[in-house]
């Protein structure tokens, strides 16, 4: 059971490039979320997936799109890469949207030249 | 809007002294608290929730947290520090079961970095 599992671990972009930020869960989870932690401003939710086939914006969405491809995976997209995305991104997961634990992956740190 | 704050950046104890993280919120409805830990070069863990009852809640690692209404407060403690505890600490609120398409999100504060000496 490895929990929440992100790839890839680290990235550099050069500010125009684009890449997707993967995320996987093997506990059968419904809810799926992702954050990005910037320093002295906590987490904060870019885009979350209450369940398979939906997706709402968080409170920071632009500049990413995402992808509940099914259950299992929930993917963030950089269209075009900007210095201001330079962030550890995490991904979480919940058993659905009335839980009360988020399980959390190992973080991806991502840094925009 | 749900928020929380902690008002300190830092906090630094002695090993086997009681340590304080503090943490107040702000909320429309009744409160759903939270604290995570996040070790370097980690993902965040829960530690312990308050949703309902007791004003003591107990959680992982020996962590304790005391919800104070009337203070809006609701902050981590534990009595005897160790130097594995070092580590950066979030308190969070999570939007009501009444509150429609954004149930479950969860606010997060900016964190404090606890730093344990021998």
């Amino acid at each position: 059971n490895a929990g929440v599992t992100q790839t890839p671990k680290f990235q550099v972009l050069k500010t125009g490039q684009s890449m997707t930020l993967q995320c996987a869960q093997d506990m059968n989870h419904n809810s799926m979320y992702w954050y990005r932690q910037d320093p002295g401003m906590g987490l904060r939710l870019i885009y979350y997936s209450a369940s398979e086939g939906t997706t709402d914006k968080g409170e920071v969405p632009n500049g990413y799109n995402v992808s509940r491809l099914n259950k299992r995976e929930f993917s963030l997209r950089l269209e075009s890469a900007a210095p201001s995305q330079t962030s550890v991104y995490f991904c979480a997961s919940s058993f659905d949207r009335t839980s009360y634990e988020q399980y959390f992956g190992p973080g991806t740190r991502l840094t925009v030249t | 809007a749900q928020s929380v704050a902690q008002p300190e950046d830092q906090v630094n104890v002695a090993e086997g002294n009681p340590l304080t993280v503090k943490c107040t919120y702000s909320v429309s409805g009744n409160p759903y608290l939270f604290w995570y830990v996040q070790y370097p070069n980690r993902g965040l863990q829960f530690l312990l929730k308050y949703i309902t009852g007791d004003n003591l809640v107990k959680g992982s690692y020996g962590f304790e947290a005391e919800f104070n209404k009337s203070q809006t407060s609701f902050h981590l403690k534990k009595p005897s520090a160790l130097v594995s505890d070092s580590a950066l600490y979030f308190c969070a609120v999570r939007d009501g079961l009444d509150r429609g398409s954004t149930l479950g999100r969860l606010y997060f504060g900016r964190g404090t970095q606890l730093t344990v000496w021998p």
